[in-house]
């Protein structure tokens, strides 16, 4: 079956712009994270949301990064007034509700997003 | 503070030259670890979960185990398309949303 895909596969913006990366998940998945990865580490948790709703924000680095889920399938990740440290890999992720047992996690092949 | 380790950082294998990778966790309570595999320029792709100490799981020349603290994932016999970057992440149990904290990978090749 389709797996997560993601969209943009590349974007480069000037400092300063507005950008918009978009994640659509498996089919059925509820559940759905969004990670940043730099060169050479592990992705970092951003926000996950349970349907329509951002049940965990708390890994946003600060107010110019938001998401939505507006009818809990597609995700769009916003990133207002970008900087050079925005620069990364924008990883998606979606699954079965987590509930009370260890789920594991499917990836979309990422957004590389270079701030010039 | 929640932390995992993934040693080493980079790791040359001969084709058929077995190896481990490690990854150390310090968490509150575990609810999972996690092994992925990722390619250059792709996504993290699933191989295992592990649930409690003593727990081991197979895929082709892939074996994962768990204890208390660690993880290994054991290459055995490897072959060139077994290079990619090997990432370990623990999901943990006071968490209501299922979150993953990743180590920063262990970076494989494996030449012919």
């Amino acid at each position: 079956g389709a797996g997560v895909s993601q969209t943009p596969s590349n974007k480069v913006t000037e400092k300063g712009k507005y950008v918009e990366l978009r994640c659509d998940p498996i089919s059925g998945h509820t559940a759905l994270y969004w990670y940043r990865q730099s060169l050479g580490q592990g992705p970092e948790f951003l926000i996950y949301f349970q349907g329509t709703g951002a049940a965990d924000d708390s890994g946003l680095p600060n107010d110019r990064f938001f998401a939505v889920r507006p009818e809990g399938s597609v995700s769009t990740l916003k990133i207002q007034r970008t900087e050079r440290g925005d620069s990364a890999v924008y990883l998606c992720a979606s699954s079965t509700r987590p509930g009370q047992g260890a789920h594991e996690q499917y990836f979309g092949p990422g957004t590389r997003l270079t701030v010039t | 503070e929640d932390q995992v380790t993934q040693s080493p950082e980079a790791l040359r294998l001969q084709e058929g030259e077995s190896s481990s990778l490690n990854c150390s966790y310090t968490v509150s309570g575990l609810r999972g670890l996690f092994w992925y595999r990722q390619d250059p320029g792709k996504g993290p792709e699933f191989l295992f979960t592990l649930y409690s100490a003593g727990e081991e799981k197979e895929k082709e020349r892939l074996k994962a185990t768990l204890t208390k603290k660690e993880s290994f994932l054991h290459i055995t016999a490897p072959k060139p398309e077994d290079s990619a970057t090997y990432l370990c992440a623990v999901q943990l149990r006071g968490d209501s949303w299922g979150k993953l904290q990743f180590g920063a990978g262990t970076q494989v090749v494996v030449t012919p």
